[in-house]
């Protein structure tokens, strides 16, 4: 299946833990992105890579760092976990960046992180 | 800053009906508008793109327009089915903010058989 996949589905863990979640995307994407959705629902953008390359870094707390080995993967790796980094986080990509009109954005299904 | 708005935030009609939803932002620079479907305890499924240029895109049963100088778009469901019950969720792209999106808070539309 050609798809947006993230793992784990779950992740639940302890105050001051480092975890990491992985992405990958077999859709010959260009564009990877990381967002966060709160408990209210809302999304936001955390970062976002092309090729590679950052190129999208919002006031996200310098816990939290995307690495992206490849242009088919971005993981995101999060430092001394806060009861506030609980939330449902985001993969996706899409083909293009800037004025391109492939700029779609396809969805992973969600990681549920829980911190206690 | 761009503010994605929309309206209502619930909604709650029996199946058959027409509905509309609504979607509006602050900044009218955009360069395109996603709607999304987040079904509970799911991912984010792509329904519709409009590109800045165009003002209206249909698959199936929905139909979205987009009214770029006026910051609007709305969302058009026809003949609504118990199926379509889902939060549905706009976003838009805007010229000078690269790839990102910025999301509207969504509508949780219900549809009763």
């Amino acid at each position: 299946d050609t798809a947006v996949s993230q793992t784990p589905k779950y992740l639940v863990t302890q105050m001051g833990n480092d975890k990491s979640i992985k992405c990958e995307q077999n859709l010959g994407h260009d564009t990877m992105y990381w967002y966060k959705q709160d408990s209210k629902k809302f999304l936001k953008i955390m970062f976002s890579y092309n090729n590679k390359e950052l190129i999208i870094n919002e006031t996200v707390p310098n816990r939290f760092s995307p690495k992206s080995p490849d242009k088919a993967h971005l993981n995101l790796h999060i430092n001394s976990l806060e009861l506030g980094d609980s939330a449902v986080y985001f993969c996706a990509s899409s083909r293009g960046v800037w004025r391109s009109s492939y700029n779609e954005q396809f969805f992973g299904p969600g990681t549920r992180l829980t911190v206690l | 800053k761009q503010e994605v708005t929309q309206i209502p935030a619930a909604l709650s009609v029996p199946e058959g009906e027409n509905l509309v939803l609504n979607c509006s932002f602050t900044d009218s620079a955009i360069y395109n508008l996603q709607w999304f479907r987040q079904d509970p305890g799911k991912g984010l499924t792509s329904l519709l793109l409009i590109q800045s240029s165009q003002r209206e895109q249909t698959s199936g049963r929905l139909n979205a327009s987009l009214d770029k100088s006026s910051g609007r778009s709305t969302l058009y469901i026809a003949a609504s089915q118990p199926g379509d019950s889902a939060t549905y969720l706009c976003a838009v792209r805007e010229e000078t903010s690269g790839s990102r999106l910025t999301f509207g808070e969504g509508t949780q539309l219900t549809v009763n058989p």
